[in-house]
């Protein structure tokens, strides 16, 4: 089965920048998707296809991925992106999520 | 605007059945698929299986395939799940998401709680 592997947390100081990586087997043929859920919240869309932002997801949110890891990157964190971040892809027409990564802005 | 909007929280005794709706507004119901996803008090996501409006092909979690029944009301633009045998483990939210085969899940509606319990 296809496995995604997140780390459980992330801190990063308000301004700076967060990366939350994401590995698995079979990232490098299938895209990679991010999710930002917030406490109480439904999740939401951030990164999709790798590296596209949907619209009104602000720039400071990026996606990249490289072999079988992805990324994704928050530049100049604020205190709002304090949130669960879950990868996402495809394998055979199941999708999977990664564990989730809590995000600590403090 | 697109809106999914599902329907209110559910508590089941375990061995029962329960179906949860979720209502598509703001876009046109068969050009999209509809995924169904679970979380546990505490947990993660879970991906519980995908329908398409279109055509009504469905995929399912394999360790969900042999509970869980989807279906869609074009005339309602609405999507349901049903899960049954009901076990304690079956506790979370219930989340429908609207995505594309092989692609993102792009608006999810509120989620329902379903509980499991005796």
């Amino acid at each position: 089965s296809h496995e995604l592997t997140q780390p459980p947390s992330v801190s990063v100081s308000p301004g700076q920048t967060a990366s939350i990586t994401c590995s698995g087997d079979k990232l490098g043929h299938q895209f990679s998707f991010w999710y930002q859920q917030k406490p109480g919240q439904s999740p939401v869309l951030v990164i999709y296809r790798d590296n596209r932002r949907p619209s009104g997801i602000p720039e400071r949110f990026s996606g990249s991925s490289s072999g079988n890891t992805a990324t994704l990157t928050i530049s100049g964190t604020q205190a709002m992106d304090e949130a669960d971040y879950y990868c996402q892809a495809w394998d055979s027409s199941t999708a999977v999520f990664g564990g989730g990564t809590k995000l600590t802005v403090l | 605007q697109v809106q999914l909007v599902q329907s209110g929280a559910e508590v089941k005794e375990p061995g029962a059945s329960v179906k949860v709706s979720c209502k598509a507004s703001g876009y046109i119901f068969t050009t999209y698929g509809i995924n169904w996803v679970r979380q546990a008090p505490g947990q993660g996501l879970e991906w519980v299986g995908w329908i398409s409006p279109y055509n009504g092909n469905t995929n399912y979690a394999q360790n969900l395939q042999d509970r869980v029944t989807m279906t869609t009301d074009s005339s309602t633009s609405t999507a349901n799940m049903e899960l049954r045998s009901l076990r304690s483990d079956d506790t979370a939210v219930y989340y429908c998401a609207r995505g594309r085969n092989y692609d993102s899940f792009d608006y999810w509606g509120q989620g329902t709680l379903v509980t499991v319990s005796s």
